[in-house]
Formats: structure tokens, C-alpha cells, sequence
């Protein structure tokens, strides 16, 4: 069975710092979500990526996805306090879109003032 | 625009207990699926649908019953409670197979303290 392994599994850094989060699958990965969760909130949808060689950005937060289609990487420039908060991986188990998802362990982000 | 709708968000039950998790969309979408998060886990799929009348298991379906009467309502029933179940659930939903680019939402999720 597919599986997703995030690291680092945690992370602190200063604010005004830039950082990755990886996210390593050990199968060809169909469509790669990213997800951020703050501490007993849901999930907020950041990017989902499907092509190898893919890149998207939001404000400050860009993901990529390898040209493999084995592993995407999250990169946030300017860390803020804002950024704080769970940061999870999720891909499609199946082939396609099934909506089902299998996800990473988490990397946990702080970001000092 | 309500989204992916959880009720209740927070429970607590004693084991052996019965309750039903609500979720709700509005975004007509045909796949509704379950979720439990447990510390150091990430999220792990229970049961999932495609449409109204087709359910399915997912990687830890064993406690929990789904039903899907309608497109818009995916409730997860716990027929009796465990200690083992005390987890965050989180619904989600999005479209079907067929739509490139597809963006699965979820809910805000239930916190379920079984004791």
C-alpha cells in the first residue's frame, strides 16, 4: 500500500525565515494535496498538484511537484506567524481523482516573533 | 456558502454508547468520505461514497456504519462506543473522478471523547 512520509515532523524557526516541508511518497503519487490545520480547527485546502515538473504559489507559499510524480515539496518565503500551524500532504490513493486520500504524518510548524 | 457542514463538534460518551456523526454539503458533490486523525497518525480514511446509495470501506472501517440516502448527508454511526475511538473525525467532500483538478474540502471536525 501507498504511503506518504513527511519531514521534518516538526520545525521552528524565526520569523522573516524561509523553510520546506517534504513530503516523500513510495508510489507514483496521482494528485498531491496540501492541507494546513491549526490546532482544533479542520483543514484548510493550500494546493493541489497533478503534473510532474508542476509548481503553484499562493501569497508566500509555493508547491512543487518532482518531475517523478514521487515527492512535492512546500515552501513558505518570509515566514510569518501566521504560518504556524500543521501542515499535512495528502494524495490520492487510487489511480485518479477517487477522493480518497492517504496523508502524511504531519509537520508541525512555529514560527518565533 | 456553508461548505462542509460537522454536527456536533464536540461529544463525549461513555463506552458502549451509541451516536451518529452529521455531514452536510452544499456543493452538490458526489464523493463524501470519513476521516479519523489521531496524534502522530495524520488523517486515516473509515468509509467513503461516490453517490447517493454506494458506501465503502475505507483503511479502518471496523466500529463504524455509513449510510448514504441523499447526495447531500454522509452520516457515520458508531454503533458502540470504545475507548479506541476517542479521535478527531473529519468529513470531506468533492467532486467526482470525472473533474480535473479536483479539491476535496473538509469539515471542521468532531472531537469524540469515549470513556
Amino acid at each position: 500500500s501507498q504511503e506518504l512520509e513527511q519531514s521534518p515532523q516538526s520545525l521552528i524557526v524565526q520569523e522573516g525565515k524561509n523553510l520546506t516541508i517534504n513530503c516523500t511518497s513510495s508510489k507514483t503519487l496521482y494528485g498531491l494535496y496540501w492541507y494546513k490545520q491549526k490546532y482544533g480547527e479542520g483543514l484548510i485546502f493550500l494546493m493541489m498538484l497533478q503534473k510532474g515538473g508542476e509548481e503553484k504559489s499562493h501569497e508566500k507559499i509555493t508547491a512543487k511537484l518532482d518531475e517523478k510524480k514521487q515527492q512535492s515539496s512546500l515552501h513558505i518565503t518570509a515566514s510569518q506567524p501566521s504560518h504556524a500551524g500543521i501542515y499535512l500532504c495528502g494524495a490520492d490513493s487510487g489511480s485518479g481523482n477517487t477522493g480518497k486520500l492517504i496523508f502524511g504524518q504531519g509537520t508541525t510548524l512555529q514560527v518565533k516573533p | 456558502n456553508a461548505g462542509v457542514t460537522q454536527t456536533p463538534k464536540f461529544q463525549v460518551l461513555k463506552t458502549g454508547q451509541s451516536m451518529t456523526l452529521q455531514c452536510a454539503q452544499d456543493m452538490n458533490h458526489e464523493y463524501m468520505s470519513w476521516y479519523r486523525q489521531d496524534p502522530g497518525m495524520g488523517l486515516r480514511l473509515i468509509h467513503y461514497s461516490v453517490g447517493a446509495g454506494i458506501t465503502d470501506q475505507g483503511e479502518v472501517p471496523n466500529g463504524y456504519n455509513v449510510s448514504r440516502s441523499t447526495t447531500e448527508d454522509f452520516p457515520l454511526r458508531l454503533l458502540s462506543a470504545a475507548p479506541s475511538q476517542t479521535s478527531v473525525y473529519f468529513c470531506a467532500s468533492s467532486r467526482d473522478s470525472q473533474s480535473s483538478g479536483n479539491t476535496i474540502y473538509f469539515g471542521e471536525g468532531s472531537w469524540l471523547t469515549v470513556v
